[in-house]
């Protein structure tokens, strides 16, 4: 089956912390895209990437890192830089990232600092 | 900054009537426009997505673009439990060909049997 994966599903940090969230998709997509939803609001974009070896910041990128190594996978890291990470985030790819493509959602993972 | 706005709700329809959900946006250059629904819990899935002013049907729902107005609504007729969801409406606000989605809180949808 084509779709997006991520994991781990539910994640716990520890202050101080850094963690990595997977993202994998097997649609043959160029684009992918970091999206963090906290409860009442919407999503907003924190990396995207519109080709291998290639990322951008989003709108709320300071305390996350990202790479793009291969076309399939678009790891995010939550570094302790980011200061209240607890959040829903969301992965998400298009076909080639263009302003008419529709952006498919992976399940998700949510993330709890302790 | 760029925004886009939907009544929070809860909006709660009896089941079998039509719901009406509205979203207005700012960037007047915005040129694609889409509704995703969201269950509690989930991920968020596309309905329907538009890009011209007028109307577009997909079984129950249709869309509706007004670019002049700035305003994109989604209606879903005969409404069933199996509804109840927030609806987010997401706005094109990139200011290149990139594809950059700008999304609005949500409209908390409640079908009541």
């Amino acid at each position: 089956d084509g779709g997006i994966t991520q994991s781990p599903k539910y994640l716990f940090r520890k202050e101080g912390q850094n963690v990595t969230l997977s993202c994998e998709q097997n649609l043959n997509h160029d684009a992918m895209y970091w999206y963090r939803q906290d409860p009442g609001q919407g999503l907003r974009l924190i990396y995207y990437s519109q080709i291998v070896n290639d990322f951008q910041k989003g709108d709320i990128a300071e305390g996350y890192s990202v790479s793009r190594e291969k076309k399939e996978s678009f790891p995010l890291t939550v570094t302790s830089a980011q200061k209240n990470p607890t959040a829903f985030y969301l992965c998400a790819s298009s076909f080639q990232g263009s302003s008419t493509d529709t952006q498919y959602f992976g399940p998700g993972t949510r993330l709890t600092v302790l | 900054q760029k925004e886009v706005e939907q009544n929070s709700g809860p909006l709660s329809v009896p089941e079998g009537a039509i719901a009406s959900l509205n979203c207005t946006y700012s960037d007047r250059v915005s040129q694609s426009f889409f509704w995703y629904r969201q269950y509690s819990g989930k991920s968020p899935e596309l309905i329907m997505s538009i890009y011209s002013n007028g109307d577009k049907e997909d079984g129950r729902f249709t869309a509706q673009l007004n670019k002049a107005s700035q305003y994109v609504s989604l209606l879903i007729r005969d409404s069933q439990p199996s509804d109840s969801a927030t609806y987010l409406c997401a706005v094109d606000s990139s200011t290149d060909s990139w594809g950059k989605l700008q999304f609005g809180a949500g409209t908390q949808v409640v079908v009541t049997p």
